[in-house]
């Protein structure tokens, strides 16, 4: 089983700031990695599916890289609506895991 | 529109049974393998298992294994999971989820489990 290791566990940030989380595997993963945002009492959404590719229709603002085993996820000038936990997920095998998450707080 | 309505949750006695049903509609199901996650009361993600677009590969985390079955009925759009043997450890909410390529790219509003005597 791949491990994923998420880190910060938690951001507190002001509007207008840089957002950087990262995500480290413990086996190669080329670049199967995806990043969702659950924001309060809601089900996850994906941001970014494999390859870094941002879904249609979210913000240009939200971008990752990252391949083999370092992944980095970036919020460019944070809004206030962007508050939530952050996953990164690798798809590359069986079983799929999530990291610990990133819950990101906006001053 | 896609949409994922996941139903059949409640509180359950360690050891017994629940199955979760997931109505899918706004795309043709059969063209999408399909999983499901949970997630433990103020705890993060966890892939629980997945199932082919014909139903004839399925994948489960080690937890579950021989615990629960994850099946599909392509003429109704639904999926399925069925929990025997329930244990404390699998209180959460469960969602089901859309497959893309690996990527989970729409999910149901989720249902909870509680298993509790």
């Amino acid at each position: 089983e791949t491990t994923v290791t998420q880190s910060p566990a938690s951001l507190s940030m002001a509007v207008g700031e840089k957002v950087s989380i990262s995500c480290k595997t413990s086996t190669d993963i080329d670049d199967d990695m995806n990043w969702y945002q659950q924001k309060s009492g809601e089900a996850p959404k994906l941001l970014i599916s494999e390859g870094n590719t941002l879904r249609p229709g979210v913000p240009s603002r939200f971008s990752s890289s990252g391949y083999g085993t370092d992944f980095v996820f970036t919020i460019n000038n944070v809004l206030l609506g962007d508050e939530g936990i952050y996953y990164c997920q690798q798809s590359d095998n069986v079983p799929d895991t999530f990291g610990a998450g990133t819950k990101l707080e906006l001053k | 529109e896609v949409q994922l309505v996941e139903s059949g949750g409640g509180l359950v006695q360690p050891g017994r049974s629940l199955k979760l049903s997931c109505a899918a509609s706004g795309f043709t199901f059969s063209n999408y393998g399909m999983a499901w996650v949970c997630q433990a009361p103020t705890k993060g993600l966890e892939w629980v298992a997945s199932i082919s677009t014909g139903g004839g590969n399925t994948y489960y985390r080690d937890s579950v294994k021989g615990r629960f079955t994850i099946s599909r009925d392509n003429a109704k759009n639904t999926l399925y999971l069925q929990m025997d043997s329930l244990r404390s450890e699998d209180t959460a909410t469960y969602y089901c989820a859309r497959q893309r390529g690996g990527s989970l790219d729409y999910w149901g509003q989720g249902v909870m489990v509680t298993v509790s005597s």
